[in-house]
């Protein structure tokens, strides 16, 4: 399994543009979450999704992000317009709820975006 | 609000020595526990788990204590090598039925000198 993949790597913007993040969960995995890595607060929780239906998006800072999963093979994140202070890693993460608990989840590589 | 807390953003360790990685937590409902490993530009990997009817599980140089009553969890390396060198992040969920979600500390930097 190639895990999951998260493009792209790296995004340098332009504040203001949309942003689009992508995310290829592990097949099979049935829950998929989006994490933003910043020093002040760690890992934050955006939104997770569960059989593709979005399950707690409270995590979301603004209406300027927004997050969808057409299916159980992909999703997206988009933040629109971008701002520096968005600039973060994200990550994208999925697991079984067979496995939730004892191992947790499988995270991406991540995205580093940066605005500028 | 934290609910997951690690308070030293740092940890320097001599190779061979242990590590002690502490993690505190402030929500009661918290029933499992999970420490991660990160190195730079990659996800977070698994590392290990406990549940709160256990105060203790161990894999291999890797051993988390829990204390419930403190509302505090450990995570020992014994003994530690520079290749533990990373950010260790420590993790909680409740048991919300077939809902869970991790709540994650802001990490540790643990650095092994040779």
């Amino acid at each position: 399994d190639a895990g999951v993949i998260q493009s792209p790597r790296h995004e340098v913007t332009e504040m203001g543009q949309e942003v689009t993040l992508r995310c290829k969960p592990i097949s099979g995995h049935d829950y998929l979450f989006w994490y933003r890595q910043t020093m002040m607060r760690g890992l934050e929780l955006l939104i997770y999704f569960n059989n593709n239906v979005p399950i707690d998006d409270s995590g979301m800072p603004e209406d300027r992000f927004s997050a969808k999963m057409p299916n159980a093979s992909f999703s997206t994140l988009k933040i629109q317009p971008s701002e520096p202070r968005d600039s973060a890693v994200y990550f994208c993460a999925s697991s079984l709820w067979q496995q939730l608990r004892d191992y947790g989840y499988t995270f991406g590589s991540g995205t580093r975006l940066t605005v500028v | 609000d934290q609910q997951v807390k690690q308070n030293s953003p740092s940890l320097s360790v001599q190779e061979g020595r242990i590590s002690i990685l502490n993690c505190d937590y402030t929500n009661s409902m918290f029933d499992y526990f999970l420490w991660y490993k990160k190195y730079p530009a990659e996800g977070p990997t698994f590392l290990i788990s406990i549940s709160s009817i256990k105060d203790k599980n161990e894999d291999g140089r890797f051993t988390v204590f829990l204390n419930k009553s403190a509302k505090h969890l450990s995570l020992h390396i014994v003994p530690s090598q520079p290749g533990d060198s990373a950010v260790y992040f420590c993790a909680a969920s409740r048991n919300t039925g077939a809902n869970s979600k991790l709540t994650f500390g802001k990490g540790i930097t643990l650095s092994v000198r040779p």
